[in-house]
């Protein structure tokens, strides 16, 4: 079946750095990718909308020059968390959907020290 | 209120029980999903649905329209089955990955 990958699975950094996790799918060509993320005991949460070869499309309230998504290709999409602070430690998750089936992957729990 | 409901919260059952958990929503979907995530966080999709009812194996998906409700079955309970079930529901004229989620169903499977 269709995988999506994600690296890396965990990541501790230093505040005021800068975090960046690959989203890939290994055996389909995904044009949307899809980025969310789960603070402990919540909800997972849409981020943003990864298009490739265009711009991401961000939910509200989520800082576009925070989190930049690079789409480059039809199987890769990166999420990269700049100056990193405490309170975006979570579990982020990426998706992809094919055929009538939503991907995940297996997520990528960051730490901010 | 939010937008996608499940209950019960947690759920406690012996092997070989059948299960129920329940999901209703409030908006208009284009479909539904249900998904379970293991205790490392890996999310694992069960069944996507938009009408009437799917059965994989164990496990069995219903969906109402008109009520706006949804169920997951497992028959058979084991405690392999142990794990947290999110509903999640792509809403009418969004994208198909722009999903609402529960807040999840944790479900313990005693031997």
């Amino acid at each position: 079946g269709a995988v999506v990958s994600q690296h890396p699975s965990w990541v501790i950094c230093k505040s005021g750095t800068s975090v960046k996790i690959e989203c890939r799918s290994l055996d389909f060509q995904a044009t949307t990718m899809f980025w969310y993320r789960q603070f402990p005991k919540q909800s997972l949460m849409l981020m943003a909308t990864s298009n490739e070869g265009s711009k991401a499309t961000y939910e509200q309230g989520v800082e576009k020059d925070k989190f930049l998504i690079n789409h480059a290709s039809l199987t890769l999409s990166t999420l990269t968390v700049t100056s990193a602070h405490p309170e975006d430690s979570s579990f982020y998750i990426c998706s992809a959907h094919r055929a009538d089936t939503q991907y995940f992957g297996p997520g990528t729990r960051l730490t901010v020290l | 209120k939010n937008e996608v409901e499940q209950s019960p919260q947690n759920l406690t059952a012996q092997e070989g029980e059948f299960i129920t958990i329940n999901c209703s929503y409030s908006v208009g979907i284009s479909a539904l999903h249900w998904l379970q995530q293991h205790p490392g966080g890996g999310i694992v999709s069960l069944f996507m649905l938009s009408s009437g009812k799917k059965k994989h194996g164990r496990l069995i998906a219903t969906i109402n329209i008109q009520e706006k409700h949804s169920s997951l079955h497992i028959t058979a309970s084991h405690p392999r089955d142990s794990a947290v079930y999110i509903c999640a529901v792509a809403t009418d004229g969004g994208s198909q990955g722009n999903l609402i989620f529960g807040k999840g169903t944790k479900l313990s499977v005693k031997p």
